[in-house]
């Protein structure tokens, strides 16, 4: 079975601290993304990944960076968070796009 | 009008019931389409894909209509474990990442 791991599954931080979401996949999958699901938005996509080293903006990427530095993993940046950046983070990979997604269980942050 | 719209419920059943939720989509140029499940809190899983000339999956029916924009999924004889919520996803570019997310519809079962 497919298995994406999320490092953490609850963090809270305070508002201007740097804070890391890792992500890593089992899977030798060439496609990771990052998303980030509120209550009657769904899912957004901050970014994607279809290589080592190789990225794409989402849809919401303003505030977040991202990091792909060995295939299997992939690394959420938020490089100074604000308290409008509490959400649920997933990562998911596939093998194709499009094709299925795998998703991590996720990690809610919260900002104070 | 959003992308991708579903109806968020909830959709209160009984077991046994057949239940159908639809989806409504703008782009008509788009080329695949899913369903993706989500328990409370938890991740969400590919239910089914939706092919053009419809599928199913035991319980589960997934229709696609191109002309009026819309996919559906149908369940029949509902399990106290279908409860979750549903969402549509559709990729509007072939063989492209972009995966446009409905904000889900909402089931629950009754005993």
């Amino acid at each position: 079975d497919v298995k994406v791991t999320q490092s953490s599954r609850y963090l809270v931080k305070r508002t201007g601290e740097k804070v890391f979401l890792e992500c890593v996949q089992d899977m030798d999958h060439e496609n990771m993304f990052w998303y980030r699901q509120d209550p009657g938005l769904g899912l957004r996509l901050i970014y994607f990944s279809y290589d080592v080293k190789m990225k794409e903006k989402g849809d919401i990427p303003e505030g977040y960076s991202v990091s792909r530095e060995k295939k299997e993993r992939f690394s959420l940046i938020l490089e100074s968070a604000s308290t409008n950046q509490t959400s649920m983070y997933l990562c998911a990979s596939s093998f194709l796009a499009p094709g299925e997604l795998f998703f991590g269980e996720g990690s809610r942050l919260t900002v104070l | 009008r959003k992308e991708v719209e579903q109806d968020p419920g909830p959709f209160n059943v009984p077991e046994g019931a057949t239940v159908a939720f639809n989806c409504t989509y703008s782009n008509s140029a788009s080329q695949s389409f899913f369903w993706y499940r989500q328990d409370c809190r938890k991740e969400p899983k590919l239910l089914m894909s939706v092919y053009s000339s419809g599928n199913e999956d035991g319980r589960f029916t997934a229709q696609l209509n191109r002309a009026s924009q819309y996919i559906s999924l149908l369940i029949r004889d509902s399990k106290l474990s279908d409860s979750a919520t549903y969402l549509c996803v559709v990729n509007p570019t072939s063989g492209t990442y972009k995966y446009i997310f409905g904000t889900g519809t909402r089931l629950k079962v009754l005993a």
